[in-house]
């Protein structure tokens, strides 16, 4: 079935430090959303990137779309505390029914001041 | 304002009990979703629903059902409840499906003991 995997799984940064999560999908994606899940929240939709190798930014994020829409990235810049979190790429099902969205497996980001 | 709501927030009950998972929106969505999710883990579907009186088993098996009799109400039941099903369960809505990015509710921390 569809899988869309996220490396890595977990990241520990010194806040300042970049950092950077990848996302790929084992097919092809109409289009790729990010979220953020904080710890013990919930998931919060960030971005959705359409075109085939597409960059969108956003303050300190910045978000690639692949040119075969099969991966994504999604890179911080100098990151602060509050970036921690777990961070979601999701991309639609495919075939019949692409109004289901299916989540990567995450990576959860740790920032120490 | 505009928004998903889902009570209880905490839920701890005993082993066979029934209960009822709530989730509202207000903003007139007729794509609603539910995922389960383990801590720090990926969201897993478990049901969907395209608008009234339409609901799907989603990609994970779950005991669980769902009914959909108004637009802003979908709620999620467990018949009988095990330690197997202590989990964090969230309900999500959009208005395009997967086209756009969904709006997910604070979620439900269910144990069962």
């Amino acid at each position: 079935g569809q899988q869309v995997m996220q490396i890595p799984q977990y990241q520990h940064v010194q806040e300042g430090e970049d950092f950077t999560t990848y996302c790929n999908s084992s097919t092809t994606l109409s289009n790729i959303q990010w979220y953020k899940q904080r710890p013990g929240g919930h998931p919060v939709f960030l971005i959705q990137l359409v075109k085939s190798g597409e960059v969108k930014k956003q303050k300190r994020l910045t978000f690639q779309f692949g040119e075969a829409k099969k991966n994504s990235s999604l890179h911080i810049t100098a990151t602060q505390t509050t970036d921690v979190g777990t961070y979601f790429c999701a991309g639609p099902g495919v075939s019949y029914n692409t109004d289901k969205l299916i989540f990567g497996t995450g990576t959860r980001l740790q920032v120490f001041p | 304002e505009a928004d998903i709501y889902q009570t209880p927030r905490y839920l701890v009950i005993g082993t066979g009990k029934k209960i009822t998972l709530e989730c509202s929106q207000t903003m007139g969505h007729d794509k609603m979703y539910w995922y389960q999710q383990d801590p720090g883990m990926e969201l897993h579907l478990i049901h969907y629903s395209y608008g009234v009186n339409s609901t799907e088993k989603g990609d994970l098996s779950s005991e669980s059902t769902v009914s959909r009799i108004r637009t802003e109400h979908f709620p999620l039941t467990l018949e009988s409840a095990r330690p197997s099903h202590t989990s964090q369960y969230l309900c999500a809505s959009s208005e395009f499906g997967g086209a756009y990015g969904y709006t997910f509710g604070s979620g439900t921390r269910l144990t069962v003991v």
